[in-house]
């Protein structure tokens, strides 16, 4: 069991291009997120998904876009990247939203923007 | 928006004990976690607080003050494997988690 899986590992990329990075969880799970992760701001969420079909902005969004066609994929695309989108992005899934089911998180996509 | 502070460093010896507090102030409240992160990898669960009062699980405890609008984590017997960062994150009314910056805690030999 993989639990969740993203690619790529890691990525530089020329601003103006546009990139998708990819999120798989095997654990059948309704809820999933993408976050950011930058130096001395923790982690902060960009879009999330309660169940598939559905999806949400998070606190910030603006540069980012996301689709949940099914359960387990959620990708997440940058249009035309820019320098300030460089960070480590995680994807997580929760079997739900409420209660003390916790939210698993995958590897993280290191993402160079120049 | 939401707001959680909690201290950025902290550093102890192997087989002492860390308080991690963190404060928060958010709209609404649906429970708390604590995650811990090491260098380069995800963050994994450590703790969840709905309830105000004391969860334990093995070396690890987790405390939570709604009215207060507080909690800590608390380390024991800490080994250097705890070395890493420490996660405050509050869930609110619309179920959705914000975290804190983490602090960074440095086990000494």
């Amino acid at each position: 069991i993989a639990g969740i899986t993203q690619a790529p590992t890691s990525q530089i990329l020329a601003a103006g291009r546009r990139m998708t990075l990819r999120c798989t969880q095997d654990m059948r799970h309704n809820a999933m997120y993408w976050y950011r992760q930058d130096l001395g701001l923790g982690l902060r969420l960009i879009h999330y998904s309660n169940t598939a079909g559905t999806t949400g902005k998070g606190e910030v969004p603006d540069g980012y876009s996301v689709s949940r066609a099914n359960t387990d994929d959620f990708p997440l695309t940058l249009a035309s990247a820019v320098p300030s989108q460089t960070s480590v992005y995680f994807c997580a899934s929760s079997d739900g939203t409420s209660g003390s089911l916790e939210q698993f998180f995958g590897p993280g996509t290191r993402l160079t923007v120049l | 928006g939401q707001n959680i502070d909690q201290p950025t460093e902290m550093t102890a010896t192997e087989g002492a004990i860390v308080q991690i507090n963190c404060t928060y102030q958010t709209s609404g409240f649906n429970g708390l976690f604590w995650y811990q992160q090491h260098a380069g990898e995800a963050p994994t669960f450590l703790s969840y607080n709905v309830l105000d009062g004391l969860e334990e699980k093995g070396r690890f405890s987790s405390f939570l003050s709604r009215s207060k609008g507080y909690s800590y984590l608390l380390l024991k017997e800490l080994q250097m494997k705890d070395s890493a960062s420490y996660l405050c994150a509050v869930r609110d009314g619309d179920y959705k988690l914000s975290f804190g910056a983490g602090t960074t805690v440095t086990v000494r030999a």
